[in-house]
């Protein structure tokens, strides 16, 4: 079992639609990333949270300490949100190491 | 403010040569962290340097070995080539220990490409 887990693995949506993608881990952290993976490679980092809610334009991101799940929601979705989304968790055993889920593709469709 | 910057970005070697990934972090940053995307596979933590120190590593073989310079750029170095090593190398950097608070984020690079044929 992976110490992180992300569902679902591909999501299509239409313009406009609300999305959610979760993520579950299994052990103590520190802190989670949501990253983003465009086409080609290039990573950007969304969000870093140890607790509650951040807000950045249409995306939240929430986490729950206690039942270890964190959401991603993107509202008023466009294709260019069109991407790989990856939680990852920095462990409070492994120092600065992150362990990586395995991504969500989304796909937006106009 | 210049990003991450990594070269190359793309790199196409033979099986048993070496190859120099480098990676230059964002001014004021002094952590850098490698990652792994094999085709197929999520992203797989390789290296993490701090003030020149490697200070943690994945779980990949001593042919990855790297190291960073006092002006805390970071060069990746895989030896002995192997097919399986083709994949999408990442770097990161950060101002702090990437996680300890909320001024640490990452900052990715655009990656480079290595194929071994």
């Amino acid at each position: 079992k992976n110490e992180v887990e992300q569902s679902p693995q591909n999501l299509t949506a239409q313009e406009g639609e609300f999305i959610t993608i979760n993520c579950s881990y299994s052990v103590g952290i520190s802190a989670l990333h949501w990253l983003q993976q465009h086409p080609g490679g290039g990573i950007v980092s969304l969000f870093m949270l140890s607790s509650g809610k951040k807000k950045h334009g249409r995306l939240i991101a929430t986490i729950n300490i206690q039942e270890k799940h964190s959401s991603l929601h993107i509202t008023a979705s466009h294709p260019r949100d069109s991407a790989v989304y990856i939680c990852a968790v920095c462990l409070r055993t492994s120092g600065s190491r992150l362990t990586f889920g395995e991504g969500t593709q989304l796909t937006v469709n106009p | 403010e210049a990003g991450v910057t990594q070269s190359p970005t793309h790199l196409i070697k033979t099986r048993g040569q070496q190859a120099t990934l480098r990676c230059s972090p964002i001014s004021g940053h002094t952590s850098v962290y490698w990652y792994q995307q094999a085709l197929g596979l999520g992203l797989q933590f390789l290296l993490w340097y701090d003030e020149g120190e490697e200070r943690n590593r994945g779980n990949f073989p001593p042919r990855f070995s790297g190291r960073q310079f006092p002006n805390y750029s970071s060069e990746l170095n895989v030896n002995a080539l192997e097919l399986e090593d083709s994949a999408l190398y990442l770097c990161a950097s950060s101002l702090g220990v990437a996680g300890s608070s909320g001024a640490n984020v990452l900052t990715f690079g655009a990656g480079s490409r290595l194929t071994v044929l």
